[in-house]
């Protein structure tokens, strides 16, 4: 069975610039998670989608951060504009369902570096 | 509010030595989860061992245990037999809250193996 696929690993961009972030979760999952990791830190869920609606967003900074789930399978996380502060490893995962005892299953990430 | 504390930032243990890892959490609901995740420097998080509060006892996974003291809000992971492939971050994780059911994670814990 296929893990969670995320793309790409690694992105450098400027500060202002916009970038985007893509994730695939494991087949027949209907949950999918995006999560911030700053350096030295445990993840912060930023988003959660049930198939291709939105669970909680309570801790996305919407005034930069967008993120959609089409067709409720991929997922894409966009920045705009990128804030030095952004700099991070960004998480993605799936569960088969939002409930307490599903284990999620995690990406293996995209580092972004805002210089 | 959930809380999840790691108060060892860093810990190392011999080759085939026994070592625990503390975890301590906070949360307002009856039933919850909680998990162990490691993280290797290739940065994809990976399920070591999970449990279910409701159960009194403990979570074992081959060479990894856990300590769960529901009272003391308090879960423990006990690797035995440590290897060099143990050396990793170790998050520990709640899984609880209404709705979303949002992990949180601890800040982790650096485990290093000495040969």
């Amino acid at each position: 069975e296929a893990g969670v696929a995320q793309s790409p690993r690694y992105k450098i961009i400027e500060k202002r610039q916009s970038v985007a972030f893509w994730c695939n979760p494991i087949s027949g999952h209907a949950t999918l998670y995006w999560y911030q990791q700053i350096l030295g830190q445990g993840p912060k869920l930023l988003i959660q989608f049930q198939n291709n609606g939105v669970v909680d967003d309570s801790q996305l900074p919407k005034d930069r951060f967008s993120a959609e789930r089409l067709k409720g399978v991929d997922s894409t996380l966009k920045i705009q504009p990128a804030k030095l502060e952004d700099s991070a490893v960004y998480l993605c995962a799936s569960s088969l369902m939002v409930m307490k005892q599903e284990t999620q299953y995690f990406g293996p990430g995209t580092r972004l570096l805002v210089l | 509010a959930q809380t999840v504390t790691q108060s060892q930032p860093e810990m190392s243990v011999q080759e085939a030595e026994t070592v625990t890892l503390s975890c301590t959490y906070d949360t307002s609901e009856s039933d919850y989860y909680l998990f162990w995740y490691k993280q290797p420097p290739s940065r994809q998080m990976i399920l070591v061992i999970r449990q279910e509060a409701y159960k009194q006892q403990n979570a074992t996974e081959n060479r990894f245990s856990v300590n769960f003291q529901k009272a003391a809000k308090s879960f423990s992971l006990k690797i035995s037999d440590s290897q060099l492939g143990d050396a990793a971050m170790y998050f520990c994780a709640l899984y609880s809250g209404a709705g979303s059911y949002q992990l949180t994670f601890g800040k982790g814990t650096k485990l290093s193996v000495i040969p």
